[in-house]
């Protein structure tokens, strides 16, 4: 069974920019939760689709929003960059419930903003 | 609220020693307890799960522990490797808000030959 993958793995955009990040979960895993991890910072969690629908969310500015399509696949967007939003983003898949299944993680996407 | 707090923050130890790395919480109620490994630049992968009922499980040279009446958990890794140097996180599943992941900080552990 292929992992989690992640597109791209690497990106740099400018600041003021969008930018959106794909996510293809484990074929049959059905939930998908994102991440943001900084250095020196742990794990900052944006949110987290099931079948479609966003079921929780952190504590992030509306610039970042995400989906989920029917295929589980999902993507991340954030819009008009900021310098602090250089970050790795990692996406992580479960088979359901996040909370009650072990989750796999991608490799991440580096984003740097400038 | 929440939490789940790790010790030490950092740690360095010589290959083939042993080390113990902490993990307190105060999520309540408890669903299960992760240990990840997260590599320089990688996502974290996945080294045990514990639930409620489970007090010790392994994978390998790593050990967990889980106390659910003291809400602590260790992970103990045995005869250490340069590979072995990583960060450590703790995962803790549950809350009210249904079974929300809680993450500690990390400990990040540098094996010297």
């Amino acid at each position: 069974k292929a992992g989690v993958t992640q597109t791209p793995r690497y990106l740099i955009k400018t600041r003021g920019q969008q930018v959106t990040l794909s996510c293809s979960p484990i074929s049959g895993h059905r939930s998908v939760s994102w991440y943001q991890q900084t250095p020196g910072q742990g794990l900052q969690f944006l949110f987290e689709y099931f079948s479609e629908t966003q079921r929780n969310k952190g504590n992030f500015p509306g610039r970042f929003s995400g989906r989920q399509f029917s295929n589980s696949r999902s993507e991340m967007n954030v819009s008009t960059l900021e310098l602090g939003d250089s970050a790795l983003y990692l996406c992580a898949s479960c088979r359901s419930e996040t909370g009650s299944h072990e989750q796999y993680f991608g490799p991440g996407t580096r984003l740097t903003v400038t | 609220k929440n939490q789940v707090e790790q010790s030490p923050q950092s740690l360095i130890i010589l290959e083939g020693k042993n080390c113990t790395l902490q993990c307190n919480y105060t999520v309540s109620p408890f669903s299960n307890l992760r240990w990840y490994k997260q590599d320089t630049g990688r996502g974290p992968v996945s080294l045990t799960i514990m639930t409620f009922s489970e007090n010790t499980k392994s994978n390998g040279r790593y050990t967990a522990t889980l106390d659910a009446d003291t809400k602590q958990s260790s992970l103990h890794i045995t005869a250490s490797q340069l590979s072995d140097s990583a960060s450590y996180i703790c995962v803790v599943s549950g809350g009210n808000a249904g079974n929300m992941l809680t993450f500690g900080g990390g400990t990040r552990l540098m094996v010297k030959p």
